[in-house]
């Protein structure tokens, strides 16, 4: 079972670029999250959608967009990367919000913003 | 002040030890506690969740909440060097869920 897929697993940006972060999750979940870790700091959530068609901001969504595309798949977009996104960014997924504590997380993308 | 604390290490112990990691907490609400180990450069793996006070025990693993004191701990029994990783604790109350910052733990063979 693959779990949660992120793609890509790498990524360098130069500050002004764009560039939409992968999540697909084949566990049927209803409930999809974007989290941040940086160094010192426990994991920031992002964005969640709780489930298809809706999404609504975390502790930490400046600067970042979601997009629900289906049941599966749960994207994130930084329109115009700053240093400060420089961060590993992670997706989870759980079988509904009250479900949280039973979420899985997927490998991460590590994104250097330059 | 943080809403959980947990100190970052690094802890390092022998194999077969017992290994004690631990939280703290300072909003009442919570009442679900989780475990996660993170292997290097990985992603967060749950290892257990407990709610309310209480023990809870999977195999090697135990998990402790102390709701009183705003305590949680996990204790790590004939600890193996795979066991090496940090550890990350997190808490829910309603939809809201805080992580810790982790322990890096290293098991010595």
């Amino acid at each position: 079972n693959a779990g949660v897929t992120q793609t890509p697993k790498f990524q360098v940006l130069k500050t002004g670029q764009s560039m939409t972060l992968q999540c697909a999750q084949d566990m049927n979940h209803n409930s999809m999250y974007w989290y941040r870790q940086d160094p010192g700091m426990g994991l920031r959530l992002i964005y969640y959608s709780a489930s298809e068609g809706t999404t609504d901001k975390g502790e930490v969504p400046n600067g970042y967009n979601v997009s629900r595309l289906n049941k599966r798949e749960f994207s994130l977009r930084l329109e115009s990367a700053a240093p400060s996104q420089t961060s590993v960014y992670f997706c989870a997924s759980s079988e509904a919000l009250d479900r949280v504590q039973r979420a899985f997380f997927g490998q991460g993308t590590r994104l250097t913003v330059v | 002040q943080k809403e959980v604390e947990q100190d970052p290490g690094p802890l390092s112990v022998p194999e077969g030890a017992i290994v004690s990691l631990n939280c703290t907490y300072s909003n009442s609400a919570f009442q679900y506690f989780m475990w996660y180990r993170q292997y290097s450069r990985k992603g967060p793996e749950l290892l257990m969740y407990t709610y309310s006070s209480g023990n809870k025990e999977d195999g090697r693993f135990t998990a402790q909440v102390d709701k009183s004191s705003k305590y949680i701990s996990l204790f790590i029994r004939d600890s193996q060097p795979s066991d090496s990783a940090t550890y990350l604790c997190a808490m829910r109350g309603g939809f809201k869920t805080i992580f810790g910052a982790g322990t890096r733990l290293f098991v010595k063979a």
